[in-house]
């Protein structure tokens, strides 16, 4: 079945330093890919997204995620974090045009000053 | 322009009772989507509905329940409440049905089940 993995549950680190967040997803022939960030107590948010066109995405708050084809991988980066980073970050993808969006099971970022 | 709405935000029911939330979706929008969000299992998708009609349903029971109206609003529907319904429910709304469409997210409604 098609899924989409962060092995990362929790990603603790400490400010200024750099973060990458990792998502894997199944091998498909398209994919759309998302990062969407959730606060506490509130709803998700995107971060930045994949539809088509250059490997390298930029987001918003400083992050960017590259997509990878050969190793069906769409990493989140951050070169230096800041506490307010704190929160669950999720990963999710469409598969061929299903139109129905699929979340990994999310990452907890901790950012510690 | 407005986000989208759910309601309420928070609420307490007991086993066996039934709940009702509510989610309007920003102006324009047609689409909506609901989601069960948990510790456990993380996002779950429940169903999705685009001018009145379910588009696609996830993998709950008979339970759980939904519509939409005219005006693209949505409600979602829990009858029989068990404890294992407790969960933040978020609603997600977006112009139209492709994939590329990118989803905007309500704050949640955040259901305990005692």
């Amino acid at each position: 079945a098609q899924s989409v993995t962060q092995l990362d549950s929790q990603v603790p680190v400490f400010e200024e330093a750099p973060v990458e967040l990792r998502c894997n997803y199944s091998s498909s022939v398209s994919v759309y890919l998302f990062w969407y960030v959730q606060y506490p107590n509130q709803g998700l948010q995107l971060l930045l997204k994949y539809l088509s066109g250059s490997t390298l995405v930029k987001g918003i708050n400083g992050f960017e995620a590259e997509f990878n084809k050969s190793q069906t991988s769409f990493h989140l980066r951050k070169p230096s974090v800041h506490i307010s980073d704190t929160a669950e970050y999720f990963c999710a993808v469409i598969y061929d045009n299903t139109d129905k969006l699929i979340f990994g099971t999310g990452t907890r970022l901790q950012v510690f000053p | 322009k407005a986000g989208v709405t759910q309601t309420p935000r928070y609420l307490i029911k007991t086993r066996g009772q039934q709940v009702t939330l509510s989610c309007s979706p920003i102006s324009g929008h047609r689409s909506v989507s609901w989601y069960q969000q948990t510790p456990g299992q993380g996002l779950q998708f429940l169903f999705e509905y685009f001018s009145e009609t379910q588009r696609n349903k996830g993998n709950f029971p008979g339970r759980f329940s939904g519509r939409q109206f005219s005006n693209s609003r949505s409600e979602m529907n829990v009858s029989t409440l068990e404890l294992g319904d407790s969960a933040l429910y978020l609603c997600a709304t977006s112009p139209g049905v492709s994939g590329a469409n990118v989803l905007t997210f309500g704050a949640g409604s955040r259901l305990t089940v005692l």
